[in-house]
C-alpha cells in the first residue's frame, strides 16, 4: 500500500544531542513538508521540499535542518540550536502540479521529548 | 498573510446531537479549502476539500461549504457518533504568489463526543 512512514514513532534526546527524524514516502510525490504541532497551536511549518536537491525555509526552521537526496526521503534533523524541541512532528508529501492535486498525504508522526 | 481562525473547543456532546465548528479565513485571491481530523496519536488525515466558492465538500457525513461572500467553511454534521471524536483542523492552500506549497492551518478544535 502506498503511504508515508515515519519513524521512530517515540524519540527522547538528551539536551545538546542532534536527532534525525525520518520521514519515507512511496506516493511518487514530488513535494515533501516537515510540520510541528504544539497544543492549541495547530501545525506550523518547517521546511519544505518540492523536488529532490531543492529545499525552502517555512515559519520556522530555526534550529531544524534538512536533505532531500531522493524523492522518497525528507529526514528532519532537530538540532541542539532548537529551544524548545519537544513536540509532535508531522512529515507531509504532495503532487503539486497537476489541479487539484493539493492535498497532503500525512504520516503518523513522530513525538520528540527532550530530557 | 494568509490565516484561518477556528472557533475555540473543546466542543463536548452528545451521540446523535448536531454538530457546527466554525472556520473563517483571509487569504490573498482564492484559496483552495480543506478540513481535516487528526485522531488520537496519528496523523492527520484529509476529511473534505473545496476548491472554489460555492462548492460544497462531504465526507462520513460531515458537509462545509465554501462561502466566499462570508470568507467562511464551516464544518457540519448532523448526528455524530463517539468515533467522531477527534481534532478538526480548518486550511487553507494558495497556489499563487510565494506560498506554493505551503497550507496554513486553523489551530484545530477539540471534539469529544459521549454515549
Amino acid at each position: 500500500d502506498g503511504g508515508i512512514t515515519q519513524s521512530p514513532k517515540y524519540l527522547f534526546r538528551k539536551e545538546g544531542q542532534n536527532v534525525t527524524l525520518s520521514c519515507e514516502q512511496n506516493l511518487n510525490h514530488d513535494a515533501m513538508y516537515w510540520y510541528r504541532q504544539d497544543p492549541g497551536q495547530g501545525l506550523r511549518l518547517i521546511y519544505y521540499s518540492q523536488i529532490v536537491n531543492d529545499f525552502q525555509k517555512g515559519d520556522i526552521a530555526e534550529g531544524y535542518s534538512v536533505s532531500r537526496e531522493k524523492k522518497e526521503s525528507f529526514p528532519l534533523t532537530v538540532t541542539s540550536a532548537q529551544k524548545n524541541p519537544t513536540a509532535f512532528y508531522l512529515c507531509a508529501s504532495s503532487a503539486p502540479g497537476r489541479v487539484g492535486s493539493w492535498e497532503q498525504f500525512f504520516g503518523p508522526g513522530t513525538r520528540l521529548t527532550v530530557l | 498573510g494568509d490565516s484561518v481562525t477556528q472557533m475555540e473547543g473543546p466542543v463536548t456532546l452528545s451521540e446523535e446531537a448536531f454538530l457546527t465548528i466554525n472556520c473563517t479565513y483571509t487569504a490573498t485571491g482564492y484559496p483552495s479549502l480543506f478540513w481535516y481530523v487528526q485522531y488520537p496519536g496519528e496523523g492527520l488525515q484529509l476529511l473534505l476539500k473545496a476548491t472554489k466558492a460555492d462548492d460544497k465538500g462531504s465526507n462520513k457525513g460531515f458537509e462545509a461549504t465554501y462561502r466566499k461572500e462570508t470568507t467562511s467553511f464551516h464544518l457540519e454534521k448532523g448526528s455524530v457518533q463517539v468515533s467522531d471524536s477527534a481534532v478538526y483542523f480548518c486550511a487553507l492552500f494558495y497556489a499563487g504568489g510565494t506560498s506554493y506549497g505551503k497550507l496554513t492551518f486553523g489551530q484545530g478544535t477539540i471534539l469529544t463526543v459521549h454515549p
